[in-house]
Formats: structure tokens, sequence, C-alpha cells
């Protein structure tokens, strides 16, 4: 498949175990964030969302929290499944008045049978 | 389905030689996007289109073009391809307005030798 980066951190979870992946934003404008999963061999797809008003968001078996005070974000996974390897991206950016976005360089999740 | 689509998938090409690289979406975004993904980098833009004839760059313009004459295509052009374009590049679209949420390609593996 195809390698989107040599040296990424990585998280080895056993199979089962909650994951936790952090992510450090830059921009103190940056009020919309996105988490994306990116499998080997296929673009980045769509996880989760949060606005800078929200400090928590649940979706399916998926939390993100956002920590506005240290520009912190992390994904929180239950109950990890093989089928949750990949890289996982946050991507910041404002939420109204441009397209520009921000994209952190990824963290590999490794889950363990 | 929806979708975003890129061809070709991989490309091995000699330095000077034009190409274009395709991509079509077919939920009618407004906005396009291209993208290159190298290691330890993260996702960094090239240019992007918030809709027909609109194009600005992004932040690698150098050594590419586009072109937005339908809304549905935005084919990224390499008119004289160098060694340090060897990358994988992503289409991504999304709806304008707030809570852009990128759908994106599954990219295109470009060597050039």
């Amino acid at each position: 498949g195809e390698s989107v980066g040599l040296h990424l951190p990585t998280l080895s979870v056993q199979e089962g175990d909650n994951s936790i992946i952090n992510c450090a934003y830059s921009n103190s404008a940056s009020d919309y964030f996105i988490w994306y999963k990116q499998e080997s061999g296929k673009g980045p797809q769509f996880i989760i969302d949060i606005r800078s008003n929200m400090d928590k968001r649940q979706g399916q078996r998926v939390t993100v929290l956002l920590n506005k005070t240290v520009k912190h974000l992390s994904l929180q996974i239950a109950a990890t499944q093989p089928g949750d390897s990949a890289v996982y991206f946050c991507a910041e950016t404002p939420f109204s008045g441009t397209y520009k976005y921000i994209f952190g360089t990824g963290t590999r999740l490794k889950v363990l049978a | 389905e929806a979708q975003v689509t890129q061809n070709p998938r991989y490309l091995i090409t000699v330095t000077g030689k034009k190409l274009t690289v395709t991509c079509s979406q077919n939920m009618n975004h407004e906005y396009m996007s291209w993208y290159r993904q190298d290691p330890g980098l993260g996702l960094r833009q090239i240019y992007y289109s918030m809709n027909v004839e609109v194009t600005d760059k992004g932040d690698v313009p150098e050594g590419y073009k586009v072109s937005r004459k339908e809304k549905r295509n935005f084919p990224l052009i390499l008119e004289s391809p160098s060694p340090n374009q060897t990358s994988l590049y992503f289409c991504a679209s999304s709806l304008a307005g707030q809570g852009r949420r990128y759908t994106f390609g599954s990219g295109t593996r470009l060597t050039v030798v």
C-alpha cells in the first residue's frame, strides 16, 4: 500500500482497548477542527469534527475533545478494532471566511490482535 | 456512490514531459482542491477552486497549473515535471459554506525520473 509517512509517531493498542490520539494545533484563530483517517492505499476519510464553541463531541465509537487553552485536540476510539489500523490526521481552519486547512502530519495507529 | 475520482492511480514519467492528473466529483461540490503528501510534511495545498473559473494558489503552487471549466472537473497539470514533484497527490472537494468536510480521492502516486 501507499506509505504516507516513514517516521510517523505510532500508537500500538491491543484489540478491544481504547485508543487516544493527540494533536496540538497551531493557530489561535482556528475554530473548526476535523479528524481524518487514512488507510493504506486510500485517501483521507472524514471521521468527526468539532467547532471551538464545544469541548467534546461524540460519534459512533469516537469522541473528540478540544482544549482551547492549550490548543490541544484528541481523538478517542472506544473498543479499538483491527479495522481502525490507519494513519489519523487532525486538521484546523477558521470556520468561515477561508477554505484554508492546516493538516497535522499524522499518527499511525496499530491494533494488536 | 458519492465520490472523488482521480486518474491515474500510478504514473511514472520522465523529467520535462507534460502530464495531467484528472479529478472528477459527482457531488455537485463548489470547492475543489489539490494536495500533495510527502513523508513528514503532511498534506500541503497546491491549488484550490471555489467555483467554476475561480482558482487560486495554495501553499506550494510552483510547477503546477489547474483549470476549472466545469464544476465537476479539476485537472492538475504539470507542464514540465521535475523529480522534486515526485509525490502522492490527492484531489478533494467539499460544499461551500461553513463546516466544510472534504471528500478525498484515492490518490495518484507520481514518480518523475
